[in-house]
């Protein structure tokens, strides 16, 4: 199968801090990989699309200063919430595709439980 | 946005089959139909996805109808451990995910 890991995933922090999360695809390497956040009884909304070795692109409304993206590899992106406050706390949930025949497919990770306070 | 349309919620006996219907009336040509289903607090897990042909794997069917414009999800035996989310979602191959409400499944003892 296709795994995809975050690490951490849970973590509570002091507002103003800095937290990174790690999202791996485990078993395949991905050119590409996204970033949700999904608050309680809410969907999964897109922040944004990160692709190796190039800039990420952020979705409307989502401020490209306050989460970093980094895609350093095929396999390892990072979302870093600079400056974190209370408003931040939020299931953060990464994806990464995989092709599958002539299409492809998003994998998930487990989701980060990130709490401000 | 998300261009799809599902009932908010639906029960199924356990043991019975589960139907979950998708409308996406205004689906491109080259859109593909995917569907994922999330369990309280997890990240979404990918069910299955297809084109225009019916589509079966180990953990469900997928029938698209033949103008595309709709499709349903068959669990064709629930369990309880299938209480969950699901997503169906259209897109074009490479192109972004944009998650709609979704159908929340309870599965009845």
């Amino acid at each position: 199968g296709a795994v995809v890991s975050q690490h951490p995933s849970w973590v509570i922090c002091k507002s103003g801090t800095s937290v990174k999360i790690e999202c791996r695809s485990l078993d395949f390497q991905a050119t590409t990989m996204f970033w949700y956040r999904q608050f309680p009884k809410q969907s999964l909304m897109l922040m944004a699309t990160s692709n190796e070795g190039s800039k990420a692109t952020y979705e409307q409304g989502v401020e490209k200063d306050k989460f970093l993206i980094n895609h350093a590899s095929l396999t390892l992106s990072t979302l870093t919430v600079t400056s974190a406050h209370p408003e931040d706390s939020s299931f953060y949930i990464c994806s990464a595709s995989r092709p599958a025949g002539g299409s492809d497919t998003q994998y998930f990770g487990p989701g980060t439980r990130l709490t401000v306070l | 946005d998300a261009k799809t349309t599902q009932p908010p919620s639906m029960d199924c006996a356990e043991g019975r089959a589960a139907n979950l219907p998708c409308n996406h009336s205004t689906i491109s040509g080259n859109e593909y139909v995917y569907w994922y289903r999330q369990i309280h607090s997890q990240g979404p897990q990918y069910i299955i996805h297809g084109l225009k042909n019916n589509e079966t794997n180990e953990m469900a069917s997928l029938i698209i109808t033949e103008d595309r414009k709709s499709s349903t999800l068959i669990l064709p035996h629930a369990t309880l451990r299938d209480t969950a989310v699901y997503y169906c979602i259209v897109r074009v191959t490479g192109n972004q995910f944009y998650f709609g409400t979704g159908t929340s499944l309870t599965v009845i003892p």
